[in-house]
């Protein structure tokens, strides 16, 4: 099966430091690559799509500037949280599918995230 | 605008069986999908309708009506590993997904 994992699991820092998160498609090549937000008891909020070798579509709300995406090859996608706050505090999944149009979405194990 | 409804939390008993129902609203269409969370862990796939009617997969099957907006998860013969948050979500016609809020199941022995 599509296997996608995310580095790290968990991270703590302090506020004002940028913090770095990477997803992975291990055995499949992923056109597009989605990076969401979830904060507790609610859905998935969409941040951002990204396709390799383009810009990132960031959703209505989410400052592009605050939250850097980069999908530089076909297996790699990296969030950055720059200047994070307590407010940033959250978990963070990325999922991957392998083309483009129909494909079922294939979710990495989440990121949480606390900022002090 | 574009929307999913299905209900916030529901109870059930281990071993009986249980109906959750979601409800779309969406720009285009191209199939509903339905996730399981755990706490603190990510969605994981349970199904995928494009064409009205059910599909059975072992003890979980989702059904689907285009007409209606309407698709419901059933899961049969409850395990208290079941207890999880159920997520529906519809794709539209940019084949984004479109997220419910999640349906808290809770098992009970």
């Amino acid at each position: 099966g599509a296997v996608v994992s995310q580095h790290p699991s968990w991270v703590i820092c302090k506020s004002g430091t940028s913090v770095k998160i990477e997803c992975r498609s291990l055995d499949f090549q992923a056109t597009t690559m989605f990076w969401y937000r979830q904060f507790p008891k609610q859905s998935l909020m969409l941040m951002a799509t990204s396709n390799e070798g383009s810009k990132a579509t960031y959703e209505q709300g989410v400052e592009k500037d605050k939250f850097l995406i980069n999908h530089a090859s076909l297996t790699l996608s990296t969030l950055t949280v720059t200047s994070a706050h307590p407010e940033d505090s959250s978990f963070y999944i990325c999922s991957a599918t392998p083309g483009q149009g129909y494909n079922e979405q294939f979710f990495g194990p989440g990121t949480r995230l606390t900022v002090l | 605008g574009q929307n999913i409804d299905q209900p916030t939390e529901m109870t059930a008993t281990e071993g009986a069986i249980v109906q959750i129902n979601c409800t779309y609203q969406t720009s285009g269409f191209n199939g509903l999908f339905w996730y399981q969370q755990h706490a603190g862990e990510a969605p994981t796939f349970l199904s995928y309708n494009v064409l009205d009617g059910l599909e059975e997969k072992g003890r979980f099957s989702s059904f689907l009506s285009r007409s209606k907006g309407y698709s419901y998860l059933l899961l049969k013969e409850l395990q208290m590993k079941d207890s999880a948050s159920y997520l529906c979500a519809a794709m539209d016609s940019n084949y984004q997904l479109i997220w419910g809020a999640g349906t808290k199941l809770i098992i009970k022995p």
